[in-house]
């Protein structure tokens, strides 16, 4: 089992739509974790952290975090072009030289 | 969240040849960590580099393809060694914010080997 797993894309939403991206993770005492967009030829930019049960709003992103299920998600509501990128789920274990674990990416496309 | 300057952005090299990729921290850290991104993958990491100590690699890397230095607490290189097609790749660095939320990254050196 991977340590880090994503939904598999790609992912294409309409202008306007929500966009769902969801992540799971093997390790329980997995302690934070991070959402990050990668566009293509760029390196990968934090866009949201949740360390809590529940969610966390930031502007029109939303990240959900639920334990007990290890699942967290990413919504993204008012999808816009400019949102279409790669997006990496990462955790950090808390006990292992503070290294993160990614998932593999979901490509997301926005059409107009 | 630290700010990363990572150099040479891109490089072409010859095979068997080796190049150093420098990446400048503008606050301390305590750990560093290379990462390598083939096209369309997501990130392996490298090496975790802790200053004052050798760096820890991960499976599959050894120091003598990739060594790294780390000599305070703001920079750190990776070299990659006798390199190969199979090493063209993009190579970035990164490092934690506060404790340890933030992580960012470098820019990526895009590494092509010919």
């Amino acid at each position: 089992q991977k340590e880090v797993e994503q939904n598999s894309g790609p992912l294409s939403v309409p202008e306007g739509a929500i966009a769902s991206l969801n992540c799971t993770y093997s390790d329980r005492v997995s302690q934070s974790f991070f959402w990050y967009r990668q566009y293509s030829g760029k390196s990968p930019e934090l866009i949201m952290s949740i360390y809590s049960n529940g969610d966390k709003e930031d502007g029109r992103f939303t990240a959900q975090l639920n334990k007990a299920s290890q699942y967290v998600s990413l919504l993204i509501r008012d999808s816009q072009p400019s949102d279409s990128a790669t997006y990496l789920c990462a955790v950090y274990r808390g006990s292992t030289l503070g290294r993160l674990y990614f998932g593999r990416g979901t490509q997301l496309t926005v059409w107009p | 969240s630290a700010v990363i300057s990572q150099k040479p952005s891109r490089d072409i090299c010859q095979r068997g040849t080796s190049l150093t990729i420098q990446c400048q921290v503008d606050s301390q850290v305590t750990m560093m960590f290379w990462y390598r991104q083939q096209p369309g993958q997501s990130l392996t990491l490298i090496a975790t580099a802790n200053q004052g100590s050798e760096a820890t690699y991960e499976s599959g890397f050894v120091i003598d393809k990739f060594p790294i230095s780390r000599p305070n607490l703001t920079f750190s290189t990776l070299t990659v060694s006798n390199m190969s097609p199979e090493d063209s790749s993009i190579y970035l660095c990164s490092a934690p914010g506060q404790a340890p939320y933030g992580y960012t990254f470098g820019s990526g050196t895009r590494l092509t080997v010919v």
